[in-house]
């Protein structure tokens, strides 16, 4: 009973490098997303994806590409690393996009150097 | 612009005493709105949730919320704190009309003393 899956727990990147966060749910949601959690600041919405073929941006999308591979699988691409976008990466997902609940990941620690 | 406001940051508090935490939001329409809570080193988890019907909501862990409407409040209350509460509680409202947003508040973080 995973529920949702997030790859890397932690990586190190240095400026201007690339890397993907992969996310996966088994939980056979429709909707999944990405969050960022900074100290002072909650969590913002980077980009979302009411369902399979459908992405959407959030709050802070800029730096970010993402991916809806299927319907079990969501992920974040950084196509060159900014030391801006050290933070805390959730992912989560939801059976659709009004029911609300999300259910998270257990998050990915990101340091750009 | 849709906000969440969460005018606590930090609070602290001795075991048995009542928490209430605050939260607000701006938004004019339609709202489902939530309460998650984050153990240290562990993921957000859902506390309690309001779509509609009575306003007062309970949640797991002995945690209520009332919806104030005409305040624009879905505040947080537990009547006594466990040692266990320590957390991060966020707030989170859905606007469930026009353009999709599922926003948070920024956080507070509570330490229960033993």
């Amino acid at each position: 009973n995973a529920g949702v899956t997030q790859t890397p727990k932690f990586q190190v990147l240095k400026t201007g490098q690339s890397m993907t966060l992969q996310c996966a749910q088994d939980m056979n949601h429709n909707s999944m997303y990405w969050y960022r959690q900074d100290p002072g600041m909650g969590l913002r919405l980077i980009y979302y994806s009411a369902s399979e073929g459908t992405t959407d941006k959030g709050e802070v999308p800029n730096g970010y590409n993402v991916s809806r591979l299927n319907k079990r699988e969501f992920s974040l691409r950084l196509e060159s690393a900014a030391p801006s976008q050290t933070s805390v990466y959730f992912c989560a997902s939801s059976e659709a996009l009004s029911t609300g609940e999300l259910f998270f990941g257990e998050g990915s620690r990101l340091t750009v150097l | 612009a849709q906000s969440v406001s969460q005018h606590n940051h930090h609070v602290i508090l001795s075991e048995a005493a009542s928490l209430e935490l605050g939260c607000n939001y701006s938004y004019g329409g339609t709202v489902n709105l939530f309460w998650y809570v984050q153990y240290p080193g562990q993921h957000l988890q859902l506390l309690l949730k309001y779509f509609s019907g009575d306003p007062l909501v309970k949640g797991i862990k002995g945690f209520e919320a009332e919806f104030i409407k005409s305040k624009f409040s879905f505040n947080l209350r537990k009547p006594s704190v466990q040692w266990s509460d320590t957390a991060e509680y966020f707030c989170a409202v859905i606007t469930t009309s026009g353009t999709y947003k599922y926003i948070f508040g920024t956080g507070t973080r509570l330490k229960v003393l033993a």
